[in-house]
């Protein structure tokens, strides 16, 4: 299985400012198989990424995705309040497929 | 817009089965890929089940693997997820999600959920 960990695991920033929240996989991940999610309380997942830096539909430039192997990163530019939300990365080369723990963003 | 629906979830008791049903629609299930993913209250994200497209293929979770199993019906539009032996642990709110693809692994569209609760 690969494990994977994100930090921080929460983050308090302000609106406007810049978020960097990131994604360690025990193994590689193959082909890049590494997506985001944003959940907000009482909703279902939402994608923002695949294939480590391609934004889904309707997704904002203000978010993007980078990285390879085992580290990957999400960046979010110029946060806006409903950017505060639990973000998960989650791999998908491989079953089982697993998600990270989650990080936070807060409003500071 | 993607709709899923899931019901079936509700109260039961540790060793006890439940089956979860996820009715699509507002897109050609057929050609899709479903999973099952599951979230305890207030922490994160597990995957637990994938069928293809045609139902030939499934995977699971080591967690439930040989006591749940997914499953498709592409002339009702619906998966199911049929949880036997079910435990304290497996309590959690339930997604069905549509892949991206005929097998595909990516999770692009999530349904609102349906809560199951284990308890004695």
């Amino acid at each position: 299985e690969n494990e994977l960990t994100q930090s921080p695991g929460t983050l308090s920033l302000s609106p406007g400012e810049r978020a960097t929240l990131s994604c360690r996989a025990s193994q590689s991940v193959g082909r890049n198989y590494l997506a985001w999610y944003q959940q907000k309380p009482g909703q279902a997942p939402r994608v923002l990424i695949y294939g480590a830096s391609s934004r889904a539909t309707g997704i904002p430039d203000r978010f993007s995705g980078s990285g390879s192997g085992t580290d990957f990163t999400l960046t979010i530019t110029r946060l806006e309040p409903e950017d505060f939300a639990v973000y998960y990365c989650q791999q998908y080369a491989y079953a089982p497929i697993t998600f990270g723990q989650g990080t936070r963003l807060e409003i500071k | 817009q993607v709709q899923l629906v899931e019901s079936g979830g509700g109260v039961v008791q540790p060793g006890t089965s439940l089956r979860l049903s996820c009715a699509a629609s507002t897109f050609t299930f057929r050609n899709y890929a479903v999973h099952w993913a599951r979230q305890t209250p207030g922490k994160g994200l597990e995957w637990v089940a994938l069928v293809s497209y045609d139902g030939g293929t499934e995977h699971y979770a080591d967690s439930v693997r040989g006591r749940f199993s997914i499953s498709r019906d592409n002339s009702k539009n619906t998966v199911y997820l049929q949880m036997n032996s079910l435990r304290l642990e497996d309590t959690a709110m339930y997604y069905c999600a549509r892949g991206s693809g005929p097998g595909s692994f990516l999770i692009l569209e999530w349904g609102q959920g349906t809560l199951v609760t284990v308890s004695s």
